[in-house]
């Protein structure tokens, strides 16, 4: 079965803090995506990447960055939290190629910003 | 840009029923894949079924099935006999055929299922 776990289920930090998010994907996937999901606006992507060290951005990249050093990790940065990033974020993987294939999905992180 | 609109943020059903989800999408592609992934109360996003568009024949798998109205842009997802376990909410998704895998998502259907 596809893997794909997050470093925490549910996060607390105040404004201003830098957060980390990880996703980690056993897979061989090349493709990993970062998205936000909040109640009335479906999933949002941030960030995506297709290879190590190489990122895209999303439709909502503002306020985010993203690490990627080794294919089975692609991290989710918020160099300075604030309120307005409270939500529900969900880390996806895929393989390269065919259009096809599904994304799989980590369990996701609910983040509270204080 | 392409987008994915879920009219029906919440719908119910009855236990053993039938349910209809409705999705419909904007596109100027002619080759593109659709999906439908199902959330359960805090569990992880899985694949429910998916259609190339290419293909006219609807996809099936067990009591999910869908029509694809292409002309109509239209993707809708049918859940025959109904059960507990079918509780989540619905995801109706899009990605073109090209390019890398980025899927614009629908804002969702809640289904409840009711005993």
């Amino acid at each position: 079965d596809v893997k794909v776990t997050q470093s925490s289920r549910y996060l607390v930090k105040r404004t201003g803090e830098k957060v980390f998010l990880e996703c980690v994907q056993d897979m061989d996937h090349e493709n990993m995506f970062w998205y936000r999901q909040d109640p009335g606006l479906g999933l949002r992507l941030i960030y995506f990447s297709y290879d190590v060290k190489m990122k895209e951005k999303g439709d909502i990249p503002e306020g985010y960055s993203v690490s990627r050093e080794k294919k089975e990790r692609f991290s989710l940065i918020l160099e300075s939290a604030s309120t307005n990033q409270t939500s529900m974020y969900l880390c996806a993987s895929s393989l390269y190629g065919s259009s096809y294939n599904e994304q799989f999905f980590g369990p996701g992180t609910r983040l509270t910003v204080l | 840009a392409q987008t994915v609109t879920q009219s029906q943020p919440e719908m119910s059903v009855q236990e053993a029923e039938t349910v209809t989800l409705s999705c419909t999408y904007d596109t100027s592609e002619s080759d593109y894949y659709l999906f439908w992934y199902k959330q359960p109360p805090s569990r992880q996003m899985i694949l429910v079924i998916r259609q190339e568009a290419y293909k006219q024949q609807n996809a099936t798998e067990n009591r999910f099935s869908v029509n694809f109205q292409k002309a109509a842009k239209s993707f809708s997802l049918k859940i025959s006999d109904s059960q507990l376990g079918d509780a989540a909410m619905y995801f109706c998704a899009y990605r073109n055929s090209g390019g890398y895998q980025k899927v614009t998502f629908g804002i969702g259907t809640k289904l409840q299922v009711i005993p």
